[in-house]
């Protein structure tokens, strides 16, 4: 079973700030790896799939980036509505696992 | 534009069993999967299953594996998820969410989310 950790556990930012947030997994995923974004009382939201794809919707200034066991998420520049808990989940071999989540903190 | 509708929210005792439903409008074809993730309060995201549109397969979390069973109605894509033997552990919001081609079947549709709450 593939383990995902992510860190920081916390990241605190200001708006403006670039925010890089890490995903590692305990072995290879190849690229088989989305991120997604959770606000307070929302359903999940898919930011980037195959680790580096944006979903449809999502704005310019996030990006992913890695394959095999590191991949990074990077906000270039943190809007207001950014701060929230970010997820990485693989789908590289069953159960598809996320990993614990990272909360952007202002 | 998919959008997936999830059942109500759901109160039952330790030891009793409990059936989500989720519906899905917009897919054109069977290459969609429903996955099922639950959430305890102040918790992360736990992937608990997984069912295949195109041919009914299933994959299922260790954790659960023993107690819980999800099925698909492809006529009306909706699919059912059914826990049993429910202990407080189980309490959590469970989100059925989409995904097929579009997305290289990561979850881009979501549910609203259905609150299950194991209480004596």
């Amino acid at each position: 079973e593939i383990v995902l950790t992510q860190s920081p556990a916390t990241l605190s930012l200001s708006p403006g700030q670039r925010a890089t947030l890490s995903c590692r997994a305990s072995q290879t995923i190849r690229n088989y790896l989305a991120w997604y974004q959770q606000k307070p009382g929302q359903t999940p939201r898919l930011l980037i799939y195959t680790a580096s794809n944006r979903a449809t919707g999502i704005p310019a200034r996030f990006s992913g980036s890695g394959s095999g066991t590191d991949f990074t998420l990077t906000v270039s520049s943190l809007e207001p509505e950014d701060f929230a808990v970010y997820y990485c989940q693989h789908r590289s071999s069953w159960p598809f696992s996320f990993g614990p989540g990272t909360r952007l903190d202002l | 534009q998919v959008q997936v509708v999830q059942s109500g929210a759901e109160v039952k005792k330790p030891g009793a069993s409990v059936k989500v439903s989720c519906k899905a409008s917009g897919y054109t074809s069977d290459n969609y999967a429903f996955t099922w993730v639950r959430q305890a309060p102040g918790q992360g995201l736990e992937w608990v299953a997984w069912i295949s549109a195109y041919n009914a397969d299933t994959n299922y979390a260790h954790v659960v594996q023993d107690r819980v069973t999800v099925t698909i109605d492809t006529s009306t894509s909706s699919a059912y998820m059914e826990l049993r033997s429910l202990t407080s552990d189980d309490t959590a919001i469970y989100y059925c969410a989409g995904s097929g081609d579009s997305s290289l079947y990561f979850l881009e549709y979501w549910g609203q989310g259905t609150l299950v709450t194991v209480s004596s």
